[in-house]
């Protein structure tokens, strides 16, 4: 059971526009905690997609957007791509466990 | 740009110890950030594990913290992992990483390619 709470699967056409949430609680994202977002392609490690709640890195497309509102963050996928294809994880700054937790992950398919 | 390469054995036997090492290059350990050890079992999610700065603070996660070892070697440039009487619950992909403190919270934005240590008799 992970202290951040995705769902485990979503899918979308190419072309589409898909959200994954990220659901914590007042010992994380509600106690203000920033939410980052990472991509593991199959077999890789994962990767930084989203920092401090809705920053891109440096090569990370605009397709890929944050947002965090509460106990709560999104990410959203638009125009999907065959290549976006992944899983995906959140994760945050727990004051209670004083550690870095994550989400279950998200798998993305695209029909 | 930064690298970060984990090693160690593949195998280690139930009750042992596993010991892994991160060399890290394109950056210098003494310079400052904090330094981290994540895992993935087979098949699920990411687990912290333990974060340690250069001047050796450490932090643990509090499920793992009473077999857990973080240490730093900077004259080497690397870090390590030891994990004590482990199980077949400790199989997964050990992934050394950089993480970032600042302004913009706390996250890794480096990775290694990751380890995969089985725990098997």
């Amino acid at each position: 059971q992970s202290v951040l709470t995705q769902p485990p699967s979503v899918s979308g056409a190419p072309g589409q526009r898909v959200t994954i949430s990220c659901t914590g609680s007042s010992s994380n994202i509600g106690a203000g905690s920033d939410v980052h977002w990472y991509q593991q392609l199959p077999g890789t490690a994962p990767k930084l997609l989203i920092y401090g709640n809705f920053n891109r890195p440096s090569g990370v497309p605009d397709r890929f957007s944050g947002s965090k509102s509460g106990t709560s963050a999104s990410l959203a996928i638009s125009g999907l791509q065959a290549e976006d294809e992944a899983d995906y994880y959140c994760q945050a700054y727990d004051t209670t466990l004083t550690g870095s937790v994550f989400g279950g992950g998200t798998k993305l398919t695209v029909l | 740009q930064v690298h970060l390469q984990e090693s160690g054995p593949g195998l280690v036997k139930p009750s042992e110890t596993l010991s892994l090492t991160c060399a890290v290059s394109g950056y210098s350990i003494s310079s400052g950030y904090y330094w981290a050890w994540i895992r993935q079992p087979p098949g699920k999610g990411l687990e912290w594990i333990a974060t340690i700065y250069h001047g050796g603070t450490t932090y643990y996660n509090p499920s793992l913290k009473s077999r857990v070892t973080i240490s730093v070697d900077t004259s080497n440039n690397r870090f390590s992992l030891k994990l004590n009487s482990v199980t077949a619950a400790d199989t997964a992909v050990y992934y050394c990483a950089r993480r970032y403190t600042g302004y913009e919270g706390l996250y890794f934005d480096f990775w290694g390619q990751g380890a995969l240590v089985t725990v098997s008799a």
